[in-house]
Formats: C-alpha cells, structure tokens, sequence
C-alpha cells in the first residue's frame, strides 16, 4: 500500500518563527489533507490539498503531485499551534504518516 | 450542528470483556471510518463504510467488528478486549461532495 512520511518528527520552535512541514508519499494521490492535533487530542483539519497551494491565515500549504510531496508552512508561529501535525492520503480510507511533533515557546 | 460524537470518552476494560464504541454524525454523511491511534505513530484504520449496509475492513480490522444500519450511526465492537487494543479510537466523517474528513474527540480505552 501506500506509504506516507513525515519530517521532521519532532520541531521546537520559538514564539514568533517561521517552519516548514514536509509529507512524502510513495504513489500518486487524488486526495491529500493535513490535520492538526491539539495537546489535548482533537484533531482538526486545516487543508485539503491533493495539489496547488491553499493559505488560511498564518498557515499554507502546498503539493506538487508529480513529484509525491506537500509542505505545510506556518509562520509568526503562537504557542498555540503547539501539537502533532499529520498528512493523510486517500480518500475514506486516509492513510496517515506518523506526524510531525511541534512545540512552540513563548 | 454537533459533527462527530463520539461515547464513552474514556473507558478501562478488564481483558475478555466486550464493549461498544459508539458513533454518531449528524452531517448527513455517506463515508464513516474508525481509527486506532498507539503512542508515536499516526491513525491506522480499523473499519469504513461507504454507506448504510456496507462496511469494508482496513489495515487492523482483527478483534473488531462493525456495523451500518442508519447513516448517521457507525458503532465499533470489541469482541473480547485485549490489552493490545489498548489505544485511542477515533472516529470520522467523510461527504461524497467535499472531500474534507471530520473527527471525533476520541474514545482512550485501557484493557487491563
């Protein structure tokens, strides 16, 4: 099946800075979203982008299909956005990487 | 609208015991899914159904069974818990039109 990879695994970042979020994947997708989860587990999805770039405040996302990778970017990054951020594939059936841990300090 | 809910929130089984996870959406629908989350790793998938009266296993479907008869309701059976199935259950949501999936807040079991 497909396989989804995620880097780096964990981030520690001050209050205020810039990151990037990488999602390989090993095969061609028609869907492809990523989700924030919070400390306290709820997860909440922030883009679906299978390709092009989407921006929703602080945040964006890109994919390049042909090329089997997406990038998430936040930037002035809050303590808020601390948790674990997954890529997922498919469509029903997501197929999630393992995620990227972020803390961020104030 | 509530979205996805999901019962009990949290629950401690002793090893054999039986139970259900309950989900319900109210968004009308047609692809639900259910999902295991263990420490350090993502979402592995359990069960889906693409609609009322059809399911399908994913990647860890043994020791759980499911069932759709209404769309709005997608219960998930531990048959006779095990402490490997120790994990936290989400389940989500999905609409033939949009794409997005929606989640629960999760269900943490501990079999002991």
């Amino acid at each position: 099946g497909i396989q989804v990879e995620q880097s780096p695994p964990d981030l520690i970042l001050q209050e205020g800075a810039n990151s990037t979020l990488r999602c390989n994947f090993s095969d061609s997708v028609n869907n492809l979203q990523w989700f924030h989860q919070n400390p306290w587990g709820q997860l909440i999805n922030l883009f679906y982008i299978p390709s092009g770039t989407k921006q929703n405040g602080r945040l964006s996302a890109t994919t390049v299909a042909t090329e089997r990778y997406s990038l998430l970017y936040i930037s002035s990054s809050q303590t808020t956005d601390s948790g674990v951020y997954f890529c997922a594939v498919d469509f029903q059936k997501l197929v999630f990487g393992t995620g990227t841990r972020l803390l961020v300090s104030p | 609208n509530a979205g996805v809910t999901q019962t009990p929130k949290f629950q401690v089984l002793k090893t054999g015991q039986s139970m259900t996870l309950q989900c319900a959406q109210d968004m009308n629908h047609e692809y639900m899914s259910w999902y295991r989350q263990d420490p350090g790793m993502g979402l592995r998938l359990i069960h889906y159904s693409v609609g009322a009266g059809i399911t399908d296993q994913g990647e860890v479907p043994n020791g759980y069974n499911v069932s759709r008869s209404t769309t709005e309701d997608f219960p998930l059976r531990l048959l006779s818990a095990a402490p490997s199935q120790t994990s936290v259950y989400f389940c989500a949501s999905t609409s033939q039109g949009r794409i997005e999936a929606f989640f629960g807040q999760g269900t943490r079991l501990t079999v002991v």
